[in-house]
């Protein structure tokens, strides 16, 4: 069966230092990838997502980047935090081509930047 | 430019009622769209999904329901149930063009609260 971790699982930041958040999915090959945040009373935005190893795409100009060094890992960084970074950061993976596009999120990710 | 839209933030039901979440979309090129349900300090889990071919799927207690001509989707749940209290997501996608990465458009969520 497919599994996906995130990790850490909660994240305290001081404004300035950099961040790096690391997903890996186990149980499937050539994913979609993809990355969201959800701030505080906000819906789940889309961040990044990509179809392929070092295949990436962005959705929203912002402070952050994202890297797929491997096949089924995931990463999301930023050089330097911002405040309005905080928020509760998911990865999801689909199945490249599936006639659904059902995702399937990880636990997520809690990052306070103070 | 919100093209998911859950336009209630809350919902209240009474245990063993119908709970009733609406979704409505303003893209006409979605042609999926999902149901998520999800609890605090958790990542979404899957629902239920009902392609545009259909205007009813049912799945247990849940159903959801698509009128294409009002872009308008609801998601029913009954009986409910306290452990039914937890933020709803609808989201859609657009695969009509042959080519799809996948890429799901999210509402802002509903909080559902089902009292005993």
């Amino acid at each position: 069966s497919q599994t996906i971790h995130q990790w850490p699982a909660t994240l305290v930041q001081p404004v300035g230092s950099p961040l790096s958040l690391e997903c890996t999915v186990e149980g499937t090959s050539n994913p979609n990838l993809y990355w969201y945040r959800q701030a505080a009373g906000r819906g789940l935005q889309l961040l990044f997502y990509s179809v392929g190893i070092g295949q990436i795409s962005s959705e929203v100009p912002q402070n952050l980047s994202a890297s797929r060094p491997q096949d089924r890992q995931f990463i999301l960084s930023s050089k330097k935090l911002l405040l309005s970074d905080s928020g509760f950061y998911l990865c999801a993976w689909s199945v490249l081509a599936a006639s659904t596009d059902e995702q399937f999120f990880g636990p997520g990710t809690r990052l306070t930047v103070l | 430019d919100q093209q998911v839209k859950q336009n209630s933030p809350s919902l209240s039901v009474q245990e063993g009622r119908i709970s009733i979440l609406n979704c409505d979309y303003t893209n006409s090129m979605f042609d999926y769209f999902l149901w998520y349900k999800k609890y605090p300090a958790e990542g979404p889990t899957f629902l239920i999904s009902i392609s545009s071919i259909k205007d009813k799927n049912e799945d247990g207690r849940f159903t959801v329901f698509l009128n294409k001509s009002a872009k308008h989707l609801s998601l029913h749940i009954v009986p409910s149930q306290p452990g039914d209290s937890a933020v709803y997501f609808c989201a859609a996608s657009g695969r009509a063009g042959g080519t799809s990465y996948g890429k799901l458009t999210f509402g802002q969520g509903t909080i559902l609260t089902v009292h005993p």
